[in-house]
Order: structure tokens, then sequence, then C-alpha cells
């Protein structure tokens, strides 16, 4: 079974500046994927970036970026320029690949924005 | 429609009464899930469903908890005899099946409040 670790309930960022989220995880799996979900007030999951186990380039979608460190059990998300609509929970999530289809969450990290 | 939609959007009800909770996935995703999010938590797979079937139950936490999808669309959550530690929101989400069952859009969830 996989398990998901946010060690940070809450962070906070200056507006424009640049925020790390930290997630371990743990599987016993060779091919999975990982993901960092947005959940803001709205209640609303919203996908923010995927990453496949197998590939080592870490996956971008314009201000978000992971940093996937493979050995480690780490996939960090990285916000450039935070704006006040990332304000938000962020939850890391994974799952084993082929054939599954359950996500795992981590208990989220709750993200504030400073104008 | 346009996105995963979900009703109602919150409800409250007795111990001991039974409730359905209803998701209505996009239009053309074959698979559908169920997640839990209790207070403070993150999402606890619940059921998954691939057409009108559900290959793996074993999310749902007692056999007060049932749910069916018919014409490989709607799905319906049922809660029998309503707990007080039932409450929590739940999450829908749908996907395309095969290469593409990953990429799981949520709905806004049904709030759950047992008294």
């Amino acid at each position: 079974a996989q398990t998901v670790t946010q060690s940070q309930p809450e962070m906070s960022v200056q507006e424009a500046e640049t925020v790390t989220l930290s997630c371990t995880y743990d599987t016993s799996e060779s091919d999975y994927y990982l993901f960092w979900y947005k959940q803001p007030p709205s209640r609303q999951m919203i996908l923010v970036i995927r990453q496949e186990a197998y590939k080592q380039q870490n996956a971008t979608e314009n201000r978000f970026s992971v940093n996937f460190q493979k050995a480690a059990k780490s996939f960090s998300l990285k916000i450039s320029d935070s704006q006040l609509g990332d304000a938000a929970m962020y939850f890391c999530a994974t799952t084993a690949g082929a054939g599954s289809y359950q996500l795992t969450f981590g208990k989220g990290t709750k993200l504030s924005v400073i104008p | 429609g346009a996105g995963v939609s979900q009703s109602p959007s919150n409800k409250v009800t007795e111990k001991g009464k039974d409730v359905e909770l209803r998701c209505d996935p996009i239009s053309g995703h074959t698979a559908l899930y169920w997640y839990r999010q209790s207070l403070g938590q993150g999402l606890e797979f619940l059921i998954y469903f691939q057409g009108n079937s559900a290959p793996d139950k074993s999310g749902l936490p007692s056999d007060r908890f049932s749910a069916e999808r018919t014409g490989g669309s709607v799905s319906t959550l049922t809660i029998q005899r309503t707990q007080q530690e039932d409450s929590a929101v739940y999450l829908c989400a749908s996907s395309f099946g095969g290469t593409r069952w990953d990429e799981q859009f949520f709905g806004p969830g049904t709030r759950l409040t047992v008294l």
C-alpha cells in the first residue's frame, strides 16, 4: 500500500515570491504516478501537475514545477511568482501504475498568500 | 455537462437516517470514483466504477455504504443508518479509461452532516 506524508500543515508566501511545498511517499511499486492537487474553498479538486515515476525529467506547468527525487521518495511542489489565487489547500497524491486506479492522498498543506 | 456535478451540495440528516448522494460525471468518461474527505484529512478512496461495474469495493468503510452506477453515467452513493462519524465531504471524480484513467476530474463534493 502507498502512503503520502505532507509535513507542513500550513505555509505562507508573499505575493510574487516563490514557495515550496514538501511531500514524501512510500510505495513498493516500481511503476507509479505522483500528483499535486489544489483545493480552493469551493472544494473542487484541481489537478495542478503530474509526474510519471519512470520519467527522470521534472514536470512543469507554467509557474508550477516539481522536484522529484525518486531515490529519496520525495516530490515537492514549487510555485513561482505566487498569486493571490494560489491560496488553497494543496494535496500530494500517488498511485501504483498500470492497473491501479486508487489515488492515495496526503493530509494537505494550507497555503496562504500575503498581499 | 462541462464538468462533474454532485447533488446535493450540502445535506444535513439525523443519525439513523439513510442518505443518497448523486454524481454526474463528465460525458464520455467511463471511469468514476468516490472519495471521502473528513475534516482536516486528505481524501480517502471509497469505490471505483468502470462502466457500470465496481471492480473494487474494498474502500467502503462498512456494509452501510453502497454505490451503484447506471447507464455508464450517473452514480449514487447510499449510506444507510447514518452515524455521526459519517460526517464528511464526499467527492466524486471521473476520467477516461485506458491509458488516461489517472487524469481524474473532481466534482465540488457533497458536505454531509449527521446530527
